[in-house]
């Protein structure tokens, strides 16, 4: 159980279009989400948080209206990159929350992104 | 400010050795602290965790140290094998409630036949 999946699993863009990447929890509902941003060779930065039915919290320095989420319902949150460059290359990974306590959270098998 | 610090960055041993990651915090108000293990092209699995009121955690061949007064805590991995291979991250966090995770950079272990 607490499986989380990613769609796509790659994806490559040119630059100035938006890309929409999905995190699904397949087998628990996960009231909260998070979204993380790994550079190569470099740590996991979260990005946002997005619970159920509210709008994200973004993480200092991340653009909220460059990365859109949708929290639509307890299985699926959407990231989109709007207008992306190639500086927004990178792999995305998402959480999915299906307690309270950290070791609840469960990591997608992330989106990795590049802009052409 | 890099809140969990992590070395090192890579390590190479052998088979059947003991591979060592360290880490050390700055925020005591972290009462939580997991293992992740990371493999190419996906996302990282949780492989153990410790709380500051135990000094150590043993799980298989895998063991935490915690040394809460030092601020710094451990992952041994003992009998090393080429399917441990993988990037190993520490990370922090607070235990109660929907706390976000604080990463260390990672170490990328490579164990060799």
């Amino acid at each position: 159980g607490a499986v989380v999946s990613q769609h796509p699993s790659r994806v490559i863009c040119k630059s100035g279009t938006s890309v929409k990447i999905e995190c699904r929890s397949l087998d628990f509902q996960a009231t909260t989400m998070f979204w993380y941003r790994q550079f190569p060779k470099q740590s996991l930065m979260l990005m946002a948080t997005s619970n159920e039915g509210s709008k994200a919290t973004y993480e200092q320095g991340v653009e909220k209206d460059k990365f859109l989420i949708n929290h639509a319902s307890l299985t699926l949150s959407t990231l989109t990159v709007t207008s992306a460059h190639p500086e927004d290359s990178s792999f995305y990974i998402c959480s999915a929350g299906r307690g309270r306590g950290v070791d609840e959270q469960f990591f997608g098998p992330g989106t990795r992104l590049t802009v052409l | 400010q890099q809140q969990v610090k992590q070395s090192p960055q890579s390590l190479i041993v052998q088979k059947g050795g003991i591979s060592i990651i360290n880490c050390a915090y700055e925020n005591t108000a972290f009462d939580y602290f997991p293992w992740y293990q990371q493999f190419p092209g996906k996302g990282p699995a949780l492989l153990i965790a410790i709380r500051p009121d135990v000094s150590e955690k043993k799980e298989g061949r895998f063991t935490i140290s915690f040394n809460k007064s030092a601020k710094q805590f451990s992952l041994h991995i003992m009998d090393s094998q080429p399917g441990d291979s993988a990037t190993y991250f520490c990370a922090a966090s607070l235990a109660g409630g929907y706390q976000k995770v604080t990463f260390g950079i990672g170490t990328k272990l490579q164990v060799i036949p």
